[in-house]
C-alpha cells in the first residue's frame, strides 16, 4: 500500500524556537491530511487539518503547509514551548475511513 | 468534547487467556477503530466499524475479533492471547468519512 514517511524521527529544540516537523507522502490520490500530537502515556489528539484544495492552513500556534506537487506535508509550531515536547504523527487519507500514518517525530523542547 | 474511553489503562494477561478490551464514545459517532500501536512500526489497523454490528478487517486482524452490538462500545477480543500481542491498543472514532480521528488513552496489554 502507500505509505507516509517522515524525513527525520527526532527533532530538538530551544524554547521560544520555531519547530518545523515535515511528512513525505506517496498517494497521489490523498486529499485530507491530518496532524496529530501524542504525549508520553496518552492517544494521539488531533492538531490541524488541511485539505487538497488548500496549501496553507494556521491555527493557534501552528502552521500546516501542503505541497502537492512534491507530495510534502509540514507543521510549523512558532515559539515552541517545553508542552510542546511530544511525538507528531502526519496522516493522509483519500476519502475513505481509513487514514495511513506515518511513523512519528519525537520533538524535544529544551528549557 | 468528544471523550473516548478504555475500559483499562494497564493490563496483564497470560498466554492463552481470552482478553476483552473495551472502548465507549460518547459523541455518536458512526465509525469506531481499534489500532495497536509498536515501537518503530506506528499505528497499525486491526478493525475499524462503520455502523452497528458491522465491521471490516483491518491491516492486521489475525489473532483478532471485534464486537459492535451498541454504536457507542467497539470491543477488541484476543480470542487466545499471545506474547506477540503484546501491545499499546488505541481505540478511535470519528463522525463520518474523511475528517479526523478521536483517540482514546491506549491499553497498554502484556501478555505474559
Amino acid at each position: 500500500g502507500e505509505s507516509v514517511g517522515l524525513h527525520l524521527p527526532t527533532l530538538s529544540v530551544q524554547e521560544g524556537d520555531n519547530s518545523i516537523i515535515n511528512c513525505a507522502y506517496s498517494n497521489s490520490a490523498s486529499d485530507y491530511f491530518i496532524w496529530y500530537k501524542q504525549e508520553s502515556g496518552k492517544g494521539p489528539q488531533f492538531i490541524i487539518d488541511i485539505r487538497s484544495n488548500m496549501d496553507k492552513r494556521q491555527g493557534q500556534r501552528v502552521t500546516v503547509l501542503l505541497n502537492k506537487t512534491v507530495k510534502h506535508l509540514s507543521l510549523q509550531i512558532a515559539a515552541t514551548q517545553p508542552g510542546d515536547s511530544a511525538v507528531y504523527f502526519c496522516a493522509e487519507m483519500g476519502g475513505s475511513y481509513i487514514p495511513t500514518f506515518g511513523r512519528g517525530t519525537s520533538l524535544i523542547v529544551h528549557p | 468534547d468528544v471523550k473516548v474511553t478504555q475500559s483499562s489503562r494497564y493490563l496483564v494477561k497470560r498466554t492463552g487467556e481470552k482478553v476483552f478490551l473495551e472502548c465507549v464514545q460518547d459523541m455518536d459517532h458512526e465509525n469506531m477503530f481499534w489500532y495497536r500501536q509498536d515501537p518503530g512500526l506506528g499505528l497499525r489497523l486491526i478493525y475499524f466499524s462503520y455502523d452497528v454490528k458491522m465491521k471490516e478487517k483491518g491491516d492486521i486482524p489475525e489473532g483478532y475479533s471485534v464486537s459492535r452490538e451498541k454504536k457507542e462500545r467497539f470491543s477488541l477480543i484476543l480470542e487466545s492471547a499471545s506474547t506477540n500481542q503484546t501491545s499499546m491498543y488505541l481505540c478511535a472514532s470519528s463522525p463520518s468519512k474523511a475528517v479526523e480521528q478521536y483517540f482514546g488513552p491506549g491499553t497498554r496489554l502484556t501478555v505474559t
